[in-house]
């Protein structure tokens, strides 16, 4: 029973260039969340979408971030024109519901900018 | 071993011994809580969950407890072993509705449990 999948593990890009973070959720899940962390912090929440909507992107940046949960395929996080300060961890989580439902994490996505 | 305050970021304990994570929320209106273990380069593992319409919860080894009065969280580990070496963070529900999407992490505490 896989958990969350998050590929790739790690992902080097030079400033300018465009990143995509790929987050397959848990099988049943059509919840999907993504954070960030920035080293010896906690997660920060960026957005929230349910298969093929955005429900709450309140906490993602509205310049060069995006997100997207189509209906066939994961979600993809998608940073265009990266900066060295979009580097950071960017985990994905996935739940059955939203109310008493536990979010489930991915390992991670870390992002280092050159 | 306890950690105390608003934010004491290191927890040391003993093998064998009690922990004791605390955590202060900020918002009176949340409502879902939960505590996530995180090791060196994973995500957030999921380990207990309480809402705030109970006072505490038991899992296996772990007993979340909840404060509302003073916004207060507690996460107890019994008998401490070396895999409880991590980081602990708990997270609230702030999310504008009745759902439970929107999670708020605090600043985490490192366990470490000395052999």
């Amino acid at each position: 029973n896989a958990g969350v999948m998050q590929n790739p593990r790690h992902l080097v890009r030079r400033r300018g260039q465009e990143a995509r973070l790929r987050c397959s959720p848990m099988k049943g899940h059509s919840h999907v969340y993504w954070y960030r962390q920035l080293p010896e912090e906690g997660l920060k929440f960026m957005v929230y979408l349910q298969k093929e909507n955005i429900i709450d992107e309140s906490g993602m940046p509205k310049e060069r971030f995006s997100a997207e949960f189509p209906k066939e395929g994961p979600s993809i996080l998608r940073i265009q024109q990266v900066v060295r300060g979009d580097s950071a961890a960017y985990f994905c989580a996935s739940s059955l519901g939203t109310v008493n439902q536990p979010q489930h994490f991915g390992d991670g996505t870390r992002l280092s900018i050159l | 071993g306890e950690s105390v305050g608003l934010h004491l970021p290191t927890l040391s304990v003993q093998e064998g011994d009690n922990s004791i994570i605390n955590c202060a929320y900020s918002n009176s209106a949340s409502d879902y809580f939960i505590w996530y273990k995180q090791e060196s380069g994973k995500g957030p593992q999921f380990i207990i969950d309480i809402r705030s319409n109970m006072d505490k919860r038991q899992g296996q080894r772990v007993t979340v407890l909840l404060n509302k009065t003073v916004k207060h969280l507690s996460l107890q580990i019994a008998a401490t072993q070396p895999g409880d070496s991590a980081v602990y963070f708990c997270a609230e529900n702030i999310s504008p509705d009745s759902n439970d999407y929107k999670l708020s992490f605090g600043a985490g505490t490192t366990v470490t449990v000395r052999a």
